[in-house]
């Protein structure tokens, strides 16, 4: 199974400022079509998960520019570059590439300093 | 606008059965991937099984092979998650998900305890 690491796993942030967060693959998640499947998820306090960004770098309808998504093979790289109140809860990435299982990194918690 | 209503979940004891349920609108159900990702309490999420849109295929996780059986029915929008042989570890809030990802429900919480 691909196993996905986040750093950090905890994060305060000062308002306004920007935020990045690491996710590593055990494995490549280049596909044979040359897609790469890392999704990250945002999941606010209380809420569902909500998808954020798809395929590296795709933002979701109605996700806020300041989201972007990046990265390549092993190495992927959320950033928020300003951060607002609403950005506080526990984002996590994904992998779709080598399924079944799907799996999923232990989260990184976001909240305000 | 896309919905997925999960229902079903409560509490049981270990061994025991539940099955859950997730109705689907806002889109046409029979065309996608659908998936159940877990989370326990104060944990991270984990991937359970998928069904491909017309049930000829389904993934499990490891953990649940044997014990859990997805399904759908394409004609009533629906998709289920047959649970057996329950475990404590199995307690966690389920959710129903379009591909995986896309889209999520608000989740239905088992509790198994005795």
């Amino acid at each position: 199974d691909v196993v996905m690491t986040q750093s950090p796993l905890s994060l305060p942030v000062t308002l306004g400022q920007p935020a990045s967060i690491s996710c590593r693959s055990s494995q490549s998640l280049v596909y044979s079509d040359g897609n790469t499947y890392l999704n990250w998820f945002q999941q606010r306090p209380g809420q569902s998960p909500r998808r954020l960004i798809y395929k590296v770098s795709n933002r979701d309808s109605g996700v806020p520019d300041r989201f972007s998504g990046s990265g390549s093979g092993t190495d992927f790289t959320l950033k928020i570059s300003r951060v607002e109140a609403e950005d506080v809860g526990v984002y996590y990435c994904m992998q779709g590439t080598h399924w079944p299982p799907f799996t999923f990194g232990p989260g990184t918690k976001v909240d305000i300093k | 606008e896309v919905q997925l209503v999960e229902s079903g979940g409560g509490l049981v004891q270990p061994g025991g059965s539940l099955r859950l349920s997730c109705a689907a609108s806002g889109f046409t159900f029979s065309s996608y991937w659908m998936s159940w990702v877990r989370q326990a309490p104060g944990k991270g999420l984990e991937w359970v099984a998928n069904i491909k849109q017309d049930g000829s295929e389904k993934y499990y996780v490891d953990s649940v092979k044997g014990r859990f059986t997805i399904s759908r029915d394409n004609a009533k929008n629906s998709l289920y998650l047959q649970m057996n042989s329950l475990r404590a570890e199995d307690t966690a809030v389920y959710y129903c998900a379009r591909e995986v990802s896309d889209h999520w429900g608000q989740g239905t919480m088992v509790t198994v305890s005795s």
